[in-house]
């Protein structure tokens, strides 16, 4: 079956400018994951959705950066007024359940890379 | 905040050989998760862990929950060029049903062919 998809996958913009990232999730996943990468590092967490809760938004590293989720599938992670440290790759990932064992297994996407000049 | 570390940071080894890394947390913990990233690709779950103690194999590929619950190491035997990669642990400590996960940095392991 299909995975988890992510577009585009690579932007280029100038600082200052917004962007949008999107992120379509497995089919029937229930919980969605945006993090960072920047080179030759590990993920930053920068939020969750998770059903039908409010969404854990204790990742994201200022007021620039917003996500959403519209009908419990597609997301979308707004950054607004790029800086040139916001460059990295963005992931999405996403899992199946809420509760049991494996909703602990995360599936991602292959990434947004994000570039600011 | 809790604290997760992996090592080694990076691996350069010969094709044949045997590879172990780790990582350790500074609390304890109930799940653990072994990832590993291709170059431009998100990471692909290797092996998952949730009882201590708990030794899961995938192919080549050994990982065991530590019995103190503060660690987990991940044995690849007989290494192949297309291990190349970054390997990541990661856990989950949040009681209830928070699934958010901690990452460890990563180790880079290098083939030689």
């Amino acid at each position: 079956g299909a995975g988890v998809s992510q577009s585009p996958s690579n932007k280029v913009t100038e600082k200052g400018k917004d962007v949008e990232l999107r992120c379509d999730p497995i089919s029937g996943h229930t919980a969605l994951y945006w993090y960072r990468q920047s080179l030759g590092q590990g993920l930053e967490f920068l939020i969750y959705f998770q059903g039908n809760s409010a969404p854990d938004k204790s990742g994201l590293p200022s007021d620039r950066f917003s996500a959403e989720r519209t009908g419990g599938s597609v997301s979308t992670l707004t950054i607004q007024r790029t800086q040139q440290e916001d460059s990295a790759v963005y992931l999405c990932a996403s899992s199946l359940a809420t509760t049991g064992w494996s909703s602990y297994e995360q599936y991602f996407g292959p990434g947004t890379r994000l570039t600011v000049t | 905040g809790q604290q997760l570390n992996q090592s080694p940071q990076s691996m350069f080894i010969q094709e044949g050989e045997d590879v172990s890394m780790n990582c350790t947390s500074s609390s304890i913990f109930n799940t653990w998760l072994w990832y590993k990233q291709d170059p431009g690709e998100g990471p692909v779950l290797l092996i998952a862990l949730y009882k201590a103690g708990e030794l899961t194999s995938n192919g080549r590929l050994t990982a065991q929950f530590g019995i103190t619950r503060k660690d987990s190491f991940l044995n690849i035997s007989a290494s192949i060029p297309s291990d190349v990669g970054i390997y990541f642990c990661a856990l989950n400590t949040h009681a209830g049903n928070n699934r958010k996960l901690i990452w460890g940095l990563g180790t880079s392991l290098a083939v030689n062919p």
